[in-house]
């Protein structure tokens, strides 16, 4: 059971909108703390895709976007592509736990 | 640009201790900016933090394997460690070390990963 609750999985047409949202609590995203979003090739590791719920490290696209409101959060993926078609995690820190903590995740398809 | 290198034995007996090091090169991230961190991932599963070392020495551990990580660094700083003890075949897992940028609270360099199988 993870802190940070995602859906499993989540499809989208090529260049369609999709959304994976991340819900949270009062003692982390609720809290104040930033949200940060990964993806996940398979067989590699997890590479920064959003920081501080908004933000994209450099060389990565705008069609990822980042979002919060309240003790939730999103990451917006538009003119979808079939390379999108990967693993994302949300990652947050609990004040509770006093560690970091990441969502489920969730897979991609793309239709 | 900081690379992040795991190594250790890819296969650890129940109930032995599973050790890991994390070689840094091309900067540094022993210093305030920074934590070192680890995080697992169990085949098919998703990413589990386990502990994080911050330059001053703090510790700080998931309270579900508290009792049984620890988390150091050498004296150069250019290595990183994880101890994780009396395992069993739930910490089967590929092991991930990264950097873990201060008061932002995010993962921004990450190793390529090693898989650790605890089995007899």
């Amino acid at each position: 059971q993870s802190v940070l609750t995602q859906p499993p999985s989540v499809s989208g047409a090529p260049g369609q909108r999709v959304t994976i949202s991340c819900t949270g609590s009062s003692s982390n995203i609720g809290a104040g703390y930033g949200v940060h979003w990964y993806q996940q090739l398979p067989g590699t590791a997890p590479k920064l895709l959003i920081y501080g719920n908004t933000n994209r490290p450099s060389g990565v696209p705008d069609r990822f976007s980042g979002s919060k409101s309240g003790t939730s959060a999103s990451l917006a993926i538009t003119g979808l592509q079939a390379e999108d078609e990967v693993d994302y995690y949300c990652q947050s820190y609990d004040r509770s736990l006093r560690g970091w903590v990441f969502g489920g995740g969730t897979k991609l398809t793309v239709l | 640009q900081v690379q992040l290198q795991e190594s250790g034995p890819g296969l650890v007996k129940p109930s032995e201790t599973l050790s890991l090091t994390c070689t840094v090169s091309g900067g540094s991230i022993s210093n305030s900016d920074y934590y070192c961190a680890w995080i697992r991932q169990p085949p098919g599963k998703g990413l589990e933090w386990i502990g994080s070392l911050y330059y001053s020495g703090n510790t700080y551990y998931n309270p579900s394997l508290k009792s049984r990580v620890t988390i150091s660094v050498d004296a150069s700083k250019t290595q990183f460690f994880l101890k994780l003890s009396s395992v069993t075949a739930a910490d089967t897992a590929v092991y991930y070390c990264a950097s873990l940028v201060h008061g932002i609270d995010y993962f921004d360099y990450w190793g390529q990963g090693t898989l650790v199988s605890v089995s007899s």
